[in-house]
């Protein structure tokens, strides 16, 4: 299947600074990005659907100013948590599907465990 | 928004038992996709069912979407200790939600 590579794997940070968590489809190209965040022992959280050179497209309750989306590029999206509290510590997961939408199944990054002290 | 559940939220069985999980959308699906995610792993992709009434088998896997597009099921027949995880649809109606996902222990 397609690989989709999520960097870092696991980041501890300070309360109060930034982090920018990348999401790469490696070997094909991805107009749609979604980016997700699960907490112990819950399901996966639909934070934002990114689509490539436009805005990013926030669920209900996400603030759009705290986590940041870039998706610049057909096989990268980015993810920015600024000013990390230690409430946003979590396990954040990105997948990518090809092409816009359609039958197509979503192939996920490895997450990122984020660790705010 | 939309919601996606899925009952039971956790199940144990012994090991050769049947698993069944349950998964309901409140909104009309145009797909229904079926992960699988082990403890500290992310999720995979295990099949996805388009069509009303679609019933397909991986193995020991059946998985069925219901007529209306609105409810689906995973049934594991015999189950082995390889097949702990939590089960996970995710349905693309708006957007691509996850359900709530059922949590599978298998007792050897």
């Amino acid at each position: 299947g397609a690989v989709v590579s999520q960097h870092p794997s696991w980041v501890i940070c300070k309360s109060g600074t930034s982090v920018k968590i990348e999401c790469r489809s490696l070997d094909f190209q991805a107009t749609t990005m979604f980016w997700y965040r699960q907490f112990p022992k819950q399901s996966l959280m639909l934070m934002a659907t990114s689509n490539e050179g436009s805005k990013a497209t926030y669920e209900q309750g996400v603030e759009k100013d705290k986590f940041l989306i870039n998706h610049a590029s057909l096989t990268l999206s980015t993810l920015t948590v600024t000013s990390a509290h230690p409430e946003d510590s979590s396990f954040y997961i990105c997948s990518a599907r090809r092409g816009v939408w359609g039958n197509t199944e979503a192939f996920f990054g490895q997450g990122t465990r984020l660790t705010v002290v | 928004g939309q919601q996606v559940m899925q009952i039971p939220q956790y199940q144990h069985v012994q090991e050769g038992e049947d698993f069944t999980t349950y998964c309901n959308s409140s909104t009309t699906l145009s797909n229904i996709q079926w992960y699988k995610q082990r403890p500290g792993g992310h999720p995979v992709f295990l099949i996805q069912l388009v069509k009303s009434g679609e019933v397909k088998k991986q193995k020991r896997l059946t998985f069925q979407f219901g007529e209306a597009k609105k409810n689906s099921s995973l049934h594991i027949t015999a189950t082995q200790t390889t097949d702990v995880g939590t089960y996970f649809c995710a349905g693309l109606g708006n957007q691509f939600y996850f359900g709530t996902g059922t949590s599978l222990t298998v007792i050897p």
